[in-house]
């Protein structure tokens, strides 16, 4: 069974305090990994996709890392307006398109 | 482009009605789409997943009876929770699937989320 662990739960960091966010994944076969922003009340919104170990994304402050059994989230000097709940999720590669999610991390940027 | 909507965005309804949420992918066709449900500060899961013009399936534990799921289109999924009770609270969350081309895996892109509240 697909299992995904993101770490911290929770996290506070003042305006301009670099950090990285954990999704920890164990799946068969990876298809992809995705992160998601989630802000209160609202659906997700797509970030990236990550599917071969090595590979990184970037978009503006953030940048995505992936090796072949964790991600990373980087937020580089964070804006109270990245504030929000980053999720992860997989998929697995035998053709299902399902996703996995993760329990999210709570970004809180303090200004 | 990838924009999803759904509709409505709250509902409440008293006990024992049938409430149904539309979801729309706006600017691109949808082979697959999906639902999930969300309770307060915890993560999205997965309910059913709908395929154009076939029977939805629908993940362990999930009634099938209850919640009605239609996909007569590649841009319409429709979910119908049929007598619901307040236990059926909760954030109703939509997602398509988009083909990201050659060998990237498809990406689901998700609605607004309609917050059902049943009295």
């Amino acid at each position: 069974e697909d299992q995904v662990t993101q770490s911290p739960e929770a996290l506070r960091l003042q305006e301009g305090e670099s950090s990285s966010l954990n999704c920890s994944y164990t799946v068969s076969g990876l298809r992809g990994l995705f992160w998601y922003r989630q802000d209160p009340g609202k659906g997700p919104e797509f970030l990236f996709t990550l599917y071969s170990a090595g590979e990184e994304k970037e978009k503006e402050r953030l940048k995505a890392t992936l090796t072949k059994k964790e991600s990373f989230l980087h937020i580089t000097a964070p804006k109270p307006e990245d504030s929000a709940t980053y999720l992860c999720a997989v998929q697995e590669d035998f053709g299902n398109e399902k996703l996995t999610f993760g329990t999210g991390t709570r970004l809180t940027i303090i200004p | 482009g990838a924009v999803v909507s759904q509709h409505p965005s709250w509902v409440i309804c008293k006990s024992g009605t049938s409430v149904k949420i539309e979801c729309r992918s706006l600017d691109f066709q949808a082979t697959t789409m999906f639902w999930y449900r969300q309770f307060p500060k915890q993560s999205l899961m997965l309910m059913a997943t709908s395929n154009e013009g076939s029977k939805a399936t629908y993940e362990q534990g999930v009634e099938k009876d209850k919640f009605l799921i239609n996909h007569a289109s590649l841009t319409l999924s429709t979910l119908t929770v049929t007598s619901a009770h307040p236990e059926d609270s909760s954030f109703y969350i939509c997602s398509a699937s988009r083909s990201a081309g050659g060998v990237s895996p498809d990406t689901q892109y998700f609605g607004p989320g309609t917050r059902l509240t049943v009295l």
